[in-house]
């Protein structure tokens, strides 16, 4: 099946800096690629639809200045978590449908779990 | 829009006994529907989908689960399971119709004890 990877899987940093996160689809190009959150304990919540070329759309509620999403090629979409704080220690999973095919299938990357000091 | 329902947050069952996870859906068109399992600190891995066809799908790894629209109902089993499927389970619903996005339920951890 496609392969998604997400880099970095961990990664701590203080308060107030910035951290990015980057989804790949390895083997497959993705015009389409999402972005959710996990909360302990809870579902993953969709933050925003990354479209290839064009601005990211965001779900009810998630603040668009303050996670940046770029989806500049086929194949890497970015997440930046912009000035963060403790409350935004989660842990982040990129998903992309593969363009070959309309299943609805999605792959999911291994997500990214950021701590914020 | 639609949403999924699973009712049950934990599902604790003994090694070799067999096993059902509910998952219930609410569409106002015609979906595709999934289950993916995750273990911990990892991403999702896809463990079965229905999309069309025969309402009866079944994983590699013994787990099932039967597409029933008038129950709007995708239930997960297994027959008998083993400590390693210990993970938390999401079922999770699409529209069929283009790209859309995948909407999750709450999640049922199994929890396989000896």
């Amino acid at each position: 099946g496609a392969v998604v990877s997400q880099h970095p899987s961990r990664v701590i940093c203080k308060s107030g800096t910035s951290v990015k996160i980057e989804c790949r689809s390895l083997d497959f190009q993705a015009t389409t690629m999402f972005w959710y959150r996990q909360f302990p304990k809870k579902s993953l919540m969709l933050m925003a639809t990354s479209n290839e070329g064009s601005k990211a759309t965001y779900e009810q509620g998630v603040e668009k200045d303050k996670f940046l999403i770029n989806h500049a090629s086929l194949t890497l979409s970015t997440l930046t978590v912009t000035s963060a704080h403790p409350e935004d220690s989660s842990f982040y999973i990129c998903s992309a449908r593969d363009g070959r095919g309309n299943t609805g299938e999605l792959f999911f990357g291994e997500g990214s779990r950021l701590t914020v000091l | 829009a639609q949403s999924v329902t699973q009712l049950d947050s934990q599902v604790p069952v003994f090694e070799e006994a067999p096993v059902e996870l509910r998952c219930n859906y609410s569409s106002s068109v015609s979906v595709y529907l999934f289950w993916y399992v995750q273990y911990p600190n990892q991403g999702l891995q896809l463990l079965l989908k229905y999309l069309s066809g025969s309402t009866l799908v079944e994983s590699i790894n013994g787990f099932e689960a039967e597409f029933n629209k008038s129950q709007t109902s995708f239930h997960l089993r297994k027959p008998s399971v083993h400590i390693s499927d210990t993970a938390e389970y999401f079922c999770a619903v699409s529209a069929n119709t283009g790209f859309q996005k995948l909407v999750f339920g709450t999640g049922t951890r199994l929890l396989v004890s000896p």
